[in-house]
């Protein structure tokens, strides 16, 4: 099975700050990795995939890029609905596995 | 506008079988697409469990072994998740959702029930 290893676990940030989380993949998935955020009591909600290809509604200012085993979500000038908890998932093939998440806190 | 919602018991007892199923509105399950199970224990991280081809075909995590059936039905256009031998291990959030393989995600979600195994 393919592992995903997030980092960091825990990240703390003021609005306006350049944010990036890393997912690393125990093996070669192409470029077939997707990013999700979570706010409390809330389902996920899909916000890249295929690793760089935004989903309809996402503001620009999410972005990904990598490749093979290393990928990143960057959040240009984060905001204040920015918090929560960030997933990555591979769909490379089955079982699918997600990454242990990333929560992203305000200072 | 797609949309996927969960029913089922919010409790269940520990030995007993988990049965959830999942209305799907706005698409038709046998049009395509991966069909899936997801769940997230309290205060933890995401862990897929399963996912249903519209032709039927079956995938599952390895993890869960013999436990997980999942099935579909086109005529409802529903698709369940049978988890069998529950334990408070198994005490989370489920979710159903929409899957593809390779380019694509997991995408919509169904809203989620808490399911609490316990006596």
């Amino acid at each position: 099975d393919i592992q995903l290893t997030q980092s960091p676990s825990f990240l703390s940030a003021s609005v306006g700050d350049r944010v990036a989380i890393t997912c690393r993949a125990s093996q070669g998935i192409s470029r077939y990795l997707g990013w999700y955020q979570q706010t409390p009591g809330k389902a996920p909600k899909l916000l890249i995939y295929a690793t760089s290809t935004l989903q309809s509604g996402v503001p620009s200012r999410f972005s990904g890029s990598g490749s093979g085993t290393e990928f990143t979500l960057t959040i240009s000038s984060l905001q204040p609905e920015d918090f929560g908890t960030y997933y990555c998932q591979h769909l490379n093939t089955y079982p699918l596995t997600f990454g242990g998440g990333t929560k992203v806190d305000f200072k | 506008q797609v949309q996927l919602k969960e029913s089922g018991p919010g409790l269940v007892k520990p030995s007993e079988t988990l049965s959830l199923t999942c209305t799907v509105s706005g698409y038709s399950i046998s049009s395509g697409y991966y069909w899936g199970w997801i769940r997230q224990p309290p205060g933890k991280g995401l862990e897929w469990i399963g996912s249903i081809y519209h032709t039927g075909s079956t995938y599952h995590n390895p993890s869960l072994k013999s436990r997980v059936t999942i099935s579909v039905d086109t005529s409802r256009n529903q698709f369940s998740l049978n988890l069998s031998s529950m334990t408070a291990a198994d005490t989370a959030v489920y979710y159903c959702a929409r899957n593809t393989l390779g380019d694509g995600g997991v995408d919509p979600w169904g809203q989620g029930t808490l399911v609490t195994v316990s006596s």
